[in-house]
């Protein structure tokens, strides 16, 4: 089976650096995905993971480590903009398994 | 290139009726994915596509779902006899099955059955 777990909500301010953690226990692993998604619209990629360490892209840069079945999405410079829920996947063959999604808040 | 497309983009319907959705994926991509999604909860996987050939389905998914994709391009998604409890969003994503295999989503078709 699948199970992804991260933090329903978190706050955080303008400007700061925010980190978004996700765990997962998976009968497979083929990728591990971030999406951000906004109220009432679709989720949109922003970063793929495969092997263990960081990628960097921007503002955003996602971290995975395969032996702990962890990752995170780590958020620079935040701006109001970057309020929404951030979304999880893990997938296993062709099949992709989403997290609840944590809600962020950036506040002035 | 356009996006993954899905129509209608909202559907009202009553209990016990059938309805429809369409997906158009992004043009060269193979894979096409149906999933599900209710507020607060992140998308459920209902059924993927390789091409025109289904490879798999949720188990979670009732007989009253049926999903196909004739051509290999577009996807319908059928809900027979709906129930409350399928309101919901519906995704569509496509993908390319390459290394990464990133999934591109539709805008959805918000589902209301009263």
């Amino acid at each position: 089976g699948q199970n992804i777990d991260q933090p329903t909500e978190m706050t955080a301010t303008e400007g700061a650096i925010v980190q978004i953690n996700c765990t997962y226990q998976t009968s497979g692993f083929n990728g591990l995905f971030w999406y951000q998604q906004h109220a009432g619209e679709a989720p949109t990629f922003l970063s793929y993971n495969v092997l263990d360490g960081l990628e960097e892209k921007g503002r955003f840069s996602s971290f995975l480590s395969r032996s702990k079945g962890y990752s995170y999405l780590l958020l620079k410079e935040l701006q109001m903009k970057d309020s929404a829920s951030y979304l999880c996947a893990v997938r296993n063959a062709g099949k992709s398994t989403f997290g609840d999604g944590t809600t962020l808040t950036v506040k002035p | 290139d356009t996006g993954v497309s899905q129509d209608p983009r909202h559907k009202i319907t009553k209990r016990g009726q059938n309805v429809t959705f369409r997906c158009d994926p992004i043009s060269e991509h193979n894979r096409l994915y149906w999933y599900r999604q209710t507020l607060g909860q992140g998308p459920e996987f209902l059924t993927y596509f390789q091409n025109e050939a289904q490879l798999e389905k949720s188990r979670l998914l009732s007989d009253r779902f049926s999903a196909e994709r004739p051509k290999g391009s577009f996807s319908t998604l059928e809900i027979q006899r709906t129930e409350q409890g399928d309101s919901a969003m519906y995704l569509c994503a496509s993908s390319s099955a390459t290394s990464t295999d990133t999934q591109y989503f539709g805008p959805g078709t918000r589902l209301t059955v009263l």
